[in-house]
């Protein structure tokens, strides 16, 4: 079962910030946060990830609290393309991979 | 650089057949792993394999097989089709094997069992 809570859908504004938050109450301080999102009739696009600390690249910030227990995704300014599915995934550090667990995700629409 | 490549993209089958499904990775990538995707359970986990070998397997049953070859291109095989294999299977690859590096996922292939 996936480690992750999300909301089910979520609505933006096109050109504004979205963000999408992401509950792992019981992460292990061996796992890292990963963002993976799926546009309509594609495979999963691996967007960010990180450990205790901020990330951020070209695509979108990865916000992790302190405590490690929530993260939240930002994607700066949204665009109609931006439109998809998006999974929270927690994965162990550990030698030899370990297979991606998707919960449901959050459905984002990006509105004009 | 090329993505992942996925062969056939679309597929009809009819209910006993059997299927094989390719996946060539992103050049360099050594570990292909295979995902089944329908309406109704989501995106579950086949199997990995990393150096022709086969590292995880998910709770699928043994009708559902791969292999890889030392060029690191990867196929799967489903026996005896049942009309609820009927589901997109994506393949996914990475460089290496610590869970530290993104997958990369192909377009996936839309298999209908008839």
């Amino acid at each position: 079962d996936a480690k992750t809570t999300q909301p089910p859908s979520m609505d933006c504004a096109e050109g504004r910030a979205a963000n999408l938050p992401c509950n792992h109450s019981t992460i292990s301080g061996n796992e890292y946060v990963y963002w993976y999102r799926q546009i309509h009739s594609q495979g999963p696009q691996y967007i960010i990830h990180g450990l205790k600390n901020n990330e951020t690249n070209e695509m979108a910030s990865l916000i992790i609290t302190e405590d490690r227990k929530s993260s939240t995704l930002i994607l700066p300014h949204a665009t109609l393309r931006d439109t998809a599915v998006y999974y929270c995934i927690v994965r162990v550090i550990r030698s030899g991979n370990t297979p991606l667990v998707f919960g449901k995700g959050t459905r984002l629409s990006v509105i004009a | 650089k090329a993505g992942v490549t996925q062969t056939p993209r679309y597929l009809i089958k009819t209910r006993g057949q059997q299927v094989t499904l390719s996946c060539s990775p992103i050049s360099g990538h050594r570990s292909v792993s295979w995902y089944q995707q329908t309406p109704g359970q989501g995106l579950q986990f086949l199997f990995e394999y990393f150096s022709e070998t086969q590292r995880n397997k998910g709770n699928f049953p043994g009708r559902f097989s791969g292999r890889q070859f030392s060029n690191s291109r990867s196929e799967m095989n489903v026996s005896t089709l049942e009309l609820g294999d009927s589901a997109l299977y994506l393949c996914a690859s990475t460089w290496g094997t610590d869970n530290l590096y993104g997958y990369t996922f192909g377009s996936g292939t839309r298999l209908t069992v008839v």
